[in-house]
């Protein structure tokens, strides 16, 4: 299986203030991905991150917000911006090695924000 | 995105009884079909897959049938045992994945 490292594993937050998620994946993934889960829910896909240029959002999700990088092929960051008790959530970074392929999920970072 | 609902949302089965749980989607060139089992605290992993050419797969105790003309798949699992509860997970796609609501298993000793 690919090996995904996240972190941090868990955080808790003031509002109006931001935290980011480092992903790092092993050389064979290709694609790499962001989703949310909220307590007791689906994984909801916040946006798929591309090497070297601006990620893709998927509906509901803005770059002002939740601001992505992905700086070389292993390594991405996902920023949660001005923080409010709704986006409290684990935040789950995936990464493929092509199409047709499954996706490796990291630990997850529990966020609370208070 | 793709839209993917999933049924039913929870079910309860005795020990050694069959479990099925339904999924379906929008959108016709999806073509990768995985399902994920989650356990609490845990990421989702991986359980079994289907491509769009195949209409059935079997893994031992589960499988999963495809009908790619009525865009619904399913995950069978037999012989259920107690460390089959978790939360299973549908999921559809070509370049990203979307999941589906997710079912809540849980098998009664």
């Amino acid at each position: 299986s690919a090996v995904i490292s996240q972190k941090p594993s868990r955080d808790i937050c003031q509002r109006g203030t931001s935290l980011t998620i480092q992903c790092q994946v092993d050389s064979q993934v290709t694609m790499m991905f962001w989703y949310r889960q909220q307590p007791g829910q689906s994984l909801t896909l916040i946006a798929t991150a591309n090497q070297g240029s601006e990620a893709t959002y998927e509906s509901g999700f803005v770059i002002d917000k939740f601001p992505i990088s992905r700086p070389n092929l292993t390594f991405s960051t996902l920023t949660v911006s001005n923080m409010s008790p709704e986006d409290s959530s684990i935040y789950l970074c995936s990464g493929r090695r092509g199409l047709n392929t499954e996706a490796f999920f990291g630990q997850g970072t529990r966020l609370t924000v208070v | 995105g793709e839209n993917v609902e999933q049924h039913p949302s929870t079910l309860s089965v005795q020990e050694g009884d069959s479990a099925v749980i339904k999924c379906t989607y929008s959108d016709s060139a999806s073509n990768y079909f995985p399902w994920y089992k989650q356990e609490l605290g845990k990421r989702p992993q991986l359980i079994i897959d289907i491509r769009s050419n195949v209409g059935e797969k079997k893994d031992q105790r589960i499988a999963v049938t495809l009908n790619k003309t009525a865009k619904h798949f399913s995950l069978h699992i037999t012989e259920t045992q107690p460390e089959d509860s978790a939360v299973y997970f549908c999921a559809v796609g070509y370049n990203q994945f979307y999941f589906g609501t997710g079912t809540s298993l849980t098998v009664i000793p």
